[in-house]
């Protein structure tokens, strides 16, 4: 089964330092990988997709993600963080058998925590 | 262009009680996905809506059942509801053609079962 682990619970950084939230996943087969943004009592938004094209991927407020095959890694960096990025944030695989359709796995979250 | 839109935003039920929840998609979207948010958790897949029929269906129990209407809309029925059903409720929508990976999320709805 598709798995998704997201190394640590809650992230704090310092406002202009680097943001690295980590995400592995487990696959049988080539996955799709998203990361989604939660701020406080709103839905999800999504940040960017790794869907097999390049391996960098650039989204949304300057936050970019490279796609590791042989470390199973999507790891989420931004290099200078915002006061507005305190938020928590998601990393999703899809589920094998739905194909590009599938429904999406997702992990426990990281909350990201911006010290002025 | 008009966001995924979810109804209501927050709602209170007793145990036992059935409730609806609605989901319009984003304009020109066609397939309806729903998944459980509970507190300091990511949120898990129900089911997944197609041609108005259930394409897939996560690990919940036959108290869980949606509906997909012709013009995309969907809902989410809960039976008997139980405490453990108190979550954020999201709807996410996605295109067909578009490859469906991408899937657009609601704002939610946040059930609190008493």
């Amino acid at each position: 089964a598709q798995s998704v682990t997201q190394l640590g619970s809650h992230v704090s950084v310092s406002e202009g330092a680097l943001v690295l939230l980590r995400c592995n996943y487990s696959s049988s087969v080539p996955p799709y990988l998203f990361w989604y943004v939660q701020y406080p009592n709103q839905g999800l938004q999504l940040l960017l997709k790794y869907t097999s094209a390049a391996t960098l991927v650039k989204g949304i407020n300057g936050f970019e993600a490279e796609f590791k095959k042989s470390e199973t890694s999507f790891h989420l960096t931004k290099p200078s963080a915002h006061m507005s990025d305190a938020a928590e944030y998601f990393c999703a695989v899809s589920a094998p058998g739905g194909g590009s359709q599938g429904n999406l796995i997702f992990g426990k979250g990281t909350k990201l925590s911006v010290k002025p | 262009d008009a966001g995924v839109t979810q109804s209501p935003t927050h709602l209170i039920k007793t145990r036992g009680q059935q409730v609806t929840l609605r989901c319009s998609p984003k304009s020109g979207h066609d397939t309806v996905s729903w998944y459980q948010q509970a507190l300091g958790q990511g949120p898990q897949f129900i089911f997944q809506y197609y041609e108005e029929e259930e394409r897939q269906r996560g690990n919940f129990p036959d108290r869980f059942s949606g509906h997909q209407f012709p013009n995309y809309s969907s809902e989410l029925n809960v039976n008997a509801l139980l405490l453990g059903d108190s979550a954020l409720y999201l709807c996410a929508s996605s295109l067909v053609l578009a490859g469906g990976e991408t899937q657009y999320f609601g704002p939610g709805t946040r059930l609190l079962v008493l």
